[in-house]
């Protein structure tokens, strides 16, 4: 079946950095867009950009941009994206969704990782 | 960003009770809205697209409408399984995607 699994919970030190991977399985990778999204404990849902599997194209949030880098092997139907300089703020669970459905509608999500940010 | 403003932030209903949240977009976003249902633990789920359209496999008792700015998601009946978290997110702007506050709905 479609689904999409995520690599496990990480404890990471403020100011290091942590990479997130995200295989597919079920579809062909490259026929979809594929986003990230976060949830810090308690809170809502941000979005924080995605990555054409196709070409390797990104789009990043305004707020991550110089922190954030979505990349993918295609070889091996996963994407991953990695963030830098961590702070205790960014302690969530961090999501990957396949756009799908509609445009820019995620319609498959993995499982969540959960990364904790602390000294 | 486009700003998504989500009203109530939360609700109590019976099983059995018709429910409608609302979702305000801070310009215009055509249809580009889309609606999604979150458990406790879980990741969330596409319930409803491009403002209306019901995501395979999602209950009938789930709709959605509205254009421009305003937005709602209908329950009809609310069920015991529909007890969860309900966020919308527009996907007009192609470079910054987001998400209203969420609204909880809970057992009265």
């Amino acid at each position: 079946q479609v689904q999409l699994v995520q690599s496990g919970a990480e404890v990471k030190k403020p100011g290091a950095s942590v990479k997130v991977s995200c295989k597919a399985s079920g579809y062909t990778v490259t026929g979809y867009y594929m986003h990230w999204v976060r949830q810090a404990p308690g809170q809502g849902l941000e979005w924080m950009g995605w990555i054409n599997p196709n070409n390797g194209g990104t789009n990043y949030a305004q707020k991550f941009q110089d922190r954030v880098t979505m990349t993918r092997d295609t070889s091996i139907s996963t994407a991953y994206m990695e963030l830098s300089r961590l702070k205790s703020d960014d302690t969530a669970v961090y999501y990957c969704a396949r756009e799908s459905a509609g445009p820019r509608a995620f319609d498959i999500w993995g499982q969540g990782t959960m990364v904790t940010v602390s000294s | 960003d486009i700003q998504m403003t989500q009203s109530p932030s939360s609700l109590s209903a019976s099983v059995g009770d018709r429910v409608t949240i609302t979702c305000r977009a801070s310009q215009s976003i055509s249809s580009y809205l889309n609606w999604y249902q979150q458990k406790p633990g879980k990741a969330p789920k596409l319930l409803i697209y491009t403002a209306s359209s019901l995501q395979s496999g999602v209950p009938s008792r789930f709709s959605g409408s509205g254009s421009g700015t305003d937005f709602t998601l209908t329950i009809s009946s609310l069920q015991p399984e529909d007890f969860a978290t309900y966020y919308c997110q527009q996907s007009y702007s192609t470079l910054g995607l987001t998400f209203g506050g969420g609204t909880k709905v809970e057992i009265k």
